[in-house]
């Protein structure tokens, strides 16, 4: 069974920094896709980011990107000049590539982006 | 374009009540799942389906029923409610037709409280 670990309960940025947010997982599996999803206080879970792992190269969304290291299982997010809005719960995701299949998720990191 | 629509958001129940937790969707999507949220375990996967009058387990299923009689509905029962339900659940629905690794699109949640 696939299992993904964030090791980074909370963490806080001062606004206009960088951040990275770390995740990673276990798998056997060669194709996979993994995704960060972000829940602001309002509760909605809003996907950030999505990468293919048979993709070498990184995923970027404006201010966000991922490092995506295969080999090591990892998949951390980068958000640049961070916003206020950006505080929130970060949860990374991860999921085999099969028709149907489940996502996995991780247990969540606390962003506080502070003034 | 509602997306995914779960009723009620907010839901109080004494143990041993039952209740139905509403998801629907106007996306068309095949793919239904309802999940747990609660503090420092992620997102636990209770129940999916695949399509209309498909069904299947996820990590957390003991005390929960779905049924898929519709594309669009998946509604969520619990048969006798337990303080261990205290949670917050959301639906999440993802359009299998657009290839393996389709991101999952999510409801706004309920939160559900047993006394």
């Amino acid at each position: 069974a696939q299992t993904v670990t964030q090791s980074q309960p909370e963490m806080s940025v001062q606004e206009a920094e960088t951040v990275t947010l770390s995740c990673t997982y276990d798998t056997s599996e060669n194709n996979y896709y993994l995704f960060w999803y972000k829940q602001p206080p309002s509760r909605q879970m809003i996907l950030v980011i999505r990468q293919e792992a048979y993709k070498q190269q990184n995923a970027t969304e404006n201010r966000f990107s991922v490092n995506f290291q295969k080999a090591a299982k990892s998949f951390s997010l980068k958000i640049s000049d961070s916003q206020l809005g950006d505080t929130a719960m970060y949860f990374c995701a991860f999921m085999k590539h099969v028709r149907g299949q489940n996502f996995v998720f991780g247990p969540g990191t606390r962003l506080s982006v502070l003034p | 374009n509602a997306g995914v629509t779960q009723t009620p958001k907010f839901q109080v129940l004494k143990t041993g009540q039952s209740m139905t937790l509403q998801c629907a969707q106007d996306m068309n999507h095949e793919y239904m799942s309802w999940y747990r949220q609660d503090p420092g375990m992620g997102l636990r996967l209770i129940h999916y389906s695949v399509g209309a009058g498909i069904t299947d387990q996820g990590e957390v299923p003991n005390g929960y029923n779905v049924s898929r009689s519709t594309t669009e509905d998946f509604p969520l029962r619990l048969l006798s409610a337990a303080p261990s339900q205290t949670s917050v659940y959301f639906c999440a629905s993802s359009n299998l037709l657009l290839g393996v690794g389709s991101p999952l699109h999510f409801g706004n949640g309920t939160r559900l409280t047993v006394t």
